[in-house]
């Protein structure tokens, strides 16, 4: 069975501009959350996805958001970048329910 | 309200035992633990839910208390690759649309 793919892996930014990170769910798996990862920090929760909609989430402002696909591959997209949004996002997928996440490998945001 | 887990770091030598503990101040579902080696992705371990359902890997024993809000990770004859960090992750609702609360990890090194 395949993993969890996030892309890009690193991505340098400036402060306010809007990114896109994507990810690819593990094959069976019907939703997808985001988590946000500082440096020595365990993983912040930001959203998550169910059948294409946002049925969950964190303390993040609007600014944050999603999309969950057919395929459920999803979406973060972040607006009006801040120099605090640097970090490791982390997309994982799971069974709807009771099931572990497997995580992805994550992707590195720097903004400058 | 995140999760605190203790203790902070520990360094063990191959074949010792290890207990790594997580407490939550609100009422919990489930606890999730996750290893995280530095620059990867978590891995997944364990899920205990209440009522005393578990599922994890074979080699991972865990425990929950449903009463104190705690769980307890077991890790006995240690072996080099168990080396990591561990978080806790809590789920406070028993809907499936909560993300986790993780807590700030448990930083593992085991020596020869």
């Amino acid at each position: 069975e395949t993993g969890v793919t996030q892309s890009p892996t690193h991505l340098i930014k400036t402060r306010g501009q809007q990114v896109t990170l994507r990810c690819s769910s593990q094959s069976g798996h019907n939703t997808v959350s985001w988590y946000q990862q500082a440096l020595g920090q365990g993983p912040q929760f930001i959203f998550q996805y169910y059948r294409e909609e946002e049925n969950g989430r964190g303390n993040f402002p609007p600014r944050f958001s999603g999309l969950q696909f057919p395929n459920y591959s999803s979406e973060l997209n972040v607006n009006a970048l801040e120099l605090d949004d640097s970090a490791l996002y982390l997309c994982a997928s799971s069974l709807w329910g009771w099931d572990g996440y497997t995580f992805g490998s994550g992707t590195r945001l720097t903004v400058v | 309200q995140q999760p605190v887990q203790s203790p902070q770091a520990v360094i063990l030598r191959e074949g010792e035992d290890a207990v790594i503990n997580c407490s939550s101040s609100k009422a919990l579902y489930s606890v999730h633990w996750y290893r995280q080696k530095h620059g990867e992705a978590p891995v997944f371990l364990m899920i205990l839910l209440k009522g005393g359902e578990q599922k994890g890997h074979e080699k991972i024993s865990a425990s929950f208390n449903e009463k104190k809000q705690q769980s307890s990770l077991y890790l006995t004859a240690s072996q080099l690759s168990y080396s990591g960090t561990y978080f806790c992750g809590a789920r406070g609702g028993g809907g499936g649309a909560d993300g986790l609360t993780f807590g700030k990890g448990t930083h593992l090194i085991i020596q020869p």
